[in-house]
């Protein structure tokens, strides 16, 4: 059972455009998110992070919202720029279980056309 | 400030041989926890180590089992390896909510 889904598994976006990255979960007991991005053969890249307790959160180009109603969050990238290219991947953690680990979705492999 | 180091880089292993992987966290990060990224099943949680203790542990067989010393530094040990293993092993340190992953390590089960 996948508590983390990023149904789309790949997404091309012209450069200066806004790319706008989905994920979506089941578990409603998820209450911390965060974006990491990925280039192959290296470790995910932190990005930003969103608590349960707000629905915006913003760095630089990066903003990511929170629907918690809809059990739903999306990344966007503003304006998108050839080195953004790369897997995001959305992952989330229950901070309250006790149970120190990520959940991750499979990821969403980014396409930046100059 | 120096990140999270993996070693090694890259490892050739035969079925039914042992490993073992090292990571050493971020300087201050008591926090250790290791995942397994294969292009079938994604990022998945193996086990997460505080102050030497194993906190947490996924879905994984026996033959996957980790260690954390007293300086922090883990080390995560496959045995009898099957082909199924070969896979990119990410190691993450953590402070709080918020994980810095290594570079990886990249095992290939020949």
């Amino acid at each position: 059972d996948q508590q983390v889904k990023q149904n789309s598994p790949s997404l091309s976006v012209q450069e200066g455009r806004i790319s706008i990255l989905n994920c979506d979960y089941t578990n409603s007991m998820f209450d911390y998110f965060l974006w990491y991005k990925k280039y192959p053969a290296e470790g995910p890249t932190f990005l930003i992070s969103i608590s349960s307790i707000k629905d915006k959160n913003e760095d630089g180009r990066f903003t990511v919202f929170l629907n918690k109603s809809a059990k739903h969050l999306s990344l966007h990238i503003v304006p998108s720029q050839p080195g953004d290219s790369a897997v995001y991947f959305c992952a989330a953690s229950d901070s309250g279980a006790g149970s120190y680990q990520l959940t991750f979705g499979k990821g969403t492999k980014l396409s930046v056309i100059p | 400030k120096a990140g999270v180091t993996q070693t090694p880089r890259y490892l050739i292993k035969t079925r039914g041989q042992q490993v073992t992987l090292s990571c050493s966290p971020i300087s201050g990060h008591r926090s250790v926890s290791w995942y397994q990224q294969t292009p079938g099943q994604g990022l998945q949680f193996l086990f997460e180590y505080f102050s030497e203790t194993q906190r947490n542990k996924g879905n994984f067989p026996g033959r996957f089992s980790g260690r954390q010393f007293s300086n922090s530094r883990s080390e995560m040990n496959v045995s009898t390896l099957e082909l199924g293993d070969s896979a990119l092993y990410l190691c993450a340190s953590s402070l709080g909510y918020d994980y810095t992953f290594g570079s990886g390590t990249r095992l290939t089960v020949v």
